[in-house]
């Protein structure tokens, strides 16, 4: 089974700063893809970026960037230039490329609660 | 509209009573989720639709009965529940393909703004 572990219960930054978000799961799948879903207080989770396993390079969307390291597991989550509207939790999930209908579907960490001060 | 609308935003029930929540997507997805959303707690699947058929049921206690008349709408009726069952619940759509038999390809989900249910 996959899991999905974010070691940062919460964190804080002042705005304008870069603040970087940890991840890291455990599979035996060799394709999959991984995401950072944003759930602020509307409480709607947003999806921010999604990353393919088997593409090397790091996804980027704007201010929001991914560090992928497959062979060590992790998936971490760099905001730069933050923003107050940045303030939420924040999820990775892990889900398999392809499945059986049936098995699981997304895999979610404990997430991270991210304020921006200003 | 959003995406995903889910109604109630708020229910307070007693443990006696029944009620729904209801999710309807309006983006043309074939399969749909609930989620379960506890205090510090990862987000639980709850139960799958593909294809409005039922796929995944992950021990969920009978108390909770999910219904899909459709492929654009998503119940979970609640009845007798327990204190416990207060959290968040989150409803969402993907759009899975169909790759060959069973073996389908995954998207990312959309997600409602979820339904806060308070158990008394």
């Amino acid at each position: 089974a996959q899991t999905v572990t974010q070691s940062q219960p919460e964190m804080s930054v002042q705005e304008a700063e870069t603040v970087t978000l940890s991840c890291t799961y455990d599979t035996s799948e060799n394709n999959y893809y991984l995401f950072w879903y944003k759930q602020p207080p509307s409480r709607q989770m947003i999806l921010v970026i999604r990353q393919e396993a088997y593409k090397q390079q790091n996804a980027t969307e704007n201010r929001f960037s991914v560090n992928f390291q497959k062979a060590a597991k992790s998936f971490s989550l760099k905001i730069s230039d933050s923003q107050l509207g940045d303030t939420a939790m924040y999820f990775c999930a892990f889900m398999k490329h392809l499945i059986i209908q049936g098995a699981q579907k997304l895999v979610f960490g404990q997430g991270t609660r991210l304020t921006i001060n200003p | 509209e959003t995406g995903v609308t889910q109604t109630p935003r708020h229910l307070v029930m007693g443990m006696t009573n029944k009620k729904s929540l209801k999710c309807e997507q309006h983006l043309g997805h074939n399969a749909m989720y609930w989620y379960k959303q506890s205090a510090k707690k990862p987000l639980e699947l709850m139960f799958v639709y593909s294809l409005e058929e039922r796929v995944e049921n992950n021990s969920v206690p009978s108390r909770f009965s999910p219904e899909c008349p459709n492929s654009s709408h998503l119940f979970l009726h609640l009845h007798t529940l327990q204190p416990e069952d207060s959290a968040l619940y989150l409803c969402a759509s993907s759009q899975d393909v169909i790759l060959w038999g069973q073996i389908y390809m995954n998207t990312e989900a959309f997600f409602g703004q979820g339904t806060r249910l308070t158990v008394v």
